[in-house]
């Protein structure tokens, strides 16, 4: 079955660093996958999108990187801030149906 | 500001007790989603619905239903909540166009507790 994984364990980063999480997949051929965030008792709000034919993606202080091959993608937050604590889910398309897997996400802890 | 609204944002309820959850979108999105998500785990898709077409996940529980009477509403219905069913429901929408890759815009969330 279709899988993905995302770090469980919480991620400690120093303010001003570069924050990098990981979502792999399995079982799946993506057309496109999905970020985004999600603070503590709230829904999840949407960060970026990346097609299977692009490598790269950037949005302010965001990058994402898409490896079809290796079934990976990296979520990168660049010069932390304490702001920027909280989930980072990520989520392919499934087919051509419209609908979404998550992750389970990478809870993000940036300390002042 | 065009949002998702989910409400209440709190629910207590008992075992067995029929509770129902509501949604309201000012997005004029086409399709809604209700997904559970139990803490720490990903969002699960329960249903969804395509304009007025219902769509259910092979896996959800026949205790759930939902109703959608119109674009703006939509409903999740949980006829009889057993202890498993606590979680946070979400409610989210996306537009018609943007069906193939999918950006999806989340209420807030109902935390439901059942007693």
């Amino acid at each position: 079955s279709q899988k993905i994984e995302q770090n469980s364990e919480a991620l400690n980063i120093q303010e001003g660093k570069t924050a990098t999480l990981t979502c792999n997949y399995t079982n799946y051929s993506p057309a496109y996958l999905q970020w985004y965030r999600q603070d503590p008792g709230r829904g999840p709000v949407f960060l970026l999108l990346i097609r299977e034919n692009e490598k790269e993606k950037r949005k302010e202080r965001l990058k994402v990187t898409f490896d079809t091959t290796l079934k990976q993608s990296l979520f990168h937050i660049t010069a932390s801030q304490p702001a920027d604590s909280a989930t980072y889910l990520c989520a392919l398309v499934r087919g051509n149906t419209g609908k979404l897997i998550f992750g389970q996400g990478t809870t993000l802890q940036v300390k002042p | 500001d065009a949002m998702v609204i989910q409400n209440p944002r709190y629910q207590v309820t008992q075992f067995g007790k029929p509770v129902t959850l509501s949604c309201s979108q000012t997005l004029n999105h086409n399709v809604m989603y209700w997904y559970q998500q139990k803490s720490s785990q990903a969002p699960k898709l329960l249903f969804h619905y395509y304009d007025k077409d219902f769509n259910n996940e092979a896996d959800t529980p026949d205790n759930f239903q939902s109703r959608r009477p119109n674009t703006s509403f939509c409903f999740l219905d949980i006829r009889s909540p057993g202890l498993g069913d606590a979680a946070m429901y979400l409610c989210a929408t996306s537009r018609e166009g943007a069906y193939l890759y999918n950006e999806q815009f989340f209420g807030p969330g109902t935390r439901l507790t059942v007693l």
